[in-house]
């Protein structure tokens, strides 16, 4: 297996609402990362986790909350959006340089 | 603070051209640079990488050039077929000694449209 898995692949979600983005890699690497990506701009990282523990977080709102329930999963909830949080999240994982990416999940926020 | 940047944001070829797209970056320390193609509703997908100890790489149909003298990063595509249509975007790659994660800073994007 050599994908990296998100869902779900679109989310609507009310600005009061709380909802979470999952994603999944079964390639054994100890690294996964989140990434916000606007429209016709380059994606940003959000977090990194490396061995199931948070080594960076860009300085992201606490409206975002990361979770690494193990070395395979990486959970993103989501708790009282901005209409400006609206984009594309991308999730990756590395074993070292190579990262790969996700299809990712649109997220909508009315 | 440190970027990577390209020259052109859009490039327009006919199917059958070589295509050459160009990107800057600034942090000298980065010792990893990657290409990624994105298509419309999908995420960036790897295409070619090369570590900075080398000046070239060669993949399928595409080659990676680093100079490092001016902080310079190409991707050439031979052959452009309809299907290379996406958004190209470089990323260097910074990762500290003893991590096993690295940080990855893009590039802002070349929009390729290859024409029949």
């Amino acid at each position: 297996d050599t994908e990296v898995t998100q869902t779900p692949k679109h989310l609507v979600m009310g600005m009061t609402n709380k909802k979470s983005l999952k994603c999944e890699q079964h390639m054994g690497h100890r690294a996964m990362y989140w990434y916000k990506q606007k429209a016709k701009k380059p994606p940003e990282l959000m977090f990194v986790y490396s061995y199931e523990k948070l080594s960076i977080n860009e300085s992201v709102p606490s409206r975002f909350s990361p979770e690494c329930p193990n070395s395979s999963l990486l959970n993103l909830h989501l708790h009282a959006l901005q209409p400006e949080d609206s984009a594309l999240y991308l999730c990756a994982s590395s074993r070292l340089n190579e990262q790969f990416f996700g299809p990712g999940t649109r997220l909508t926020v009315l | 603070g440190e970027s990577v940047g390209l020259h052109l944001p859009t490039l327009s070829v006919q199917e059958g051209d070589n295509s050459i797209i160009n990107c800057a970056y600034s942090n000298s320390a980065s010792d990893y640079f990657i290409w990624y193609k994105q298509e419309s509703g999908k995420g960036p997908q790897f295409i070619i990488d090369i570590r900075s100890n080398m000046d070239k790489r060669q993949g399928q149909r595409v080659t990676v050039l680093l100079n490092k003298t001016v902080k310079h990063l190409s991707l050439q595509i031979a052959a452009t077929q309809p299907g290379d249509s996406a958004v190209y975007f470089c990323a260097e790659n910074f990762r500290a000694g003893g991590t096993s994660y690295g940080k990855l800073t893009f590039g802002q994007g070349t929009i390729l449209t290859v024409h029949p």
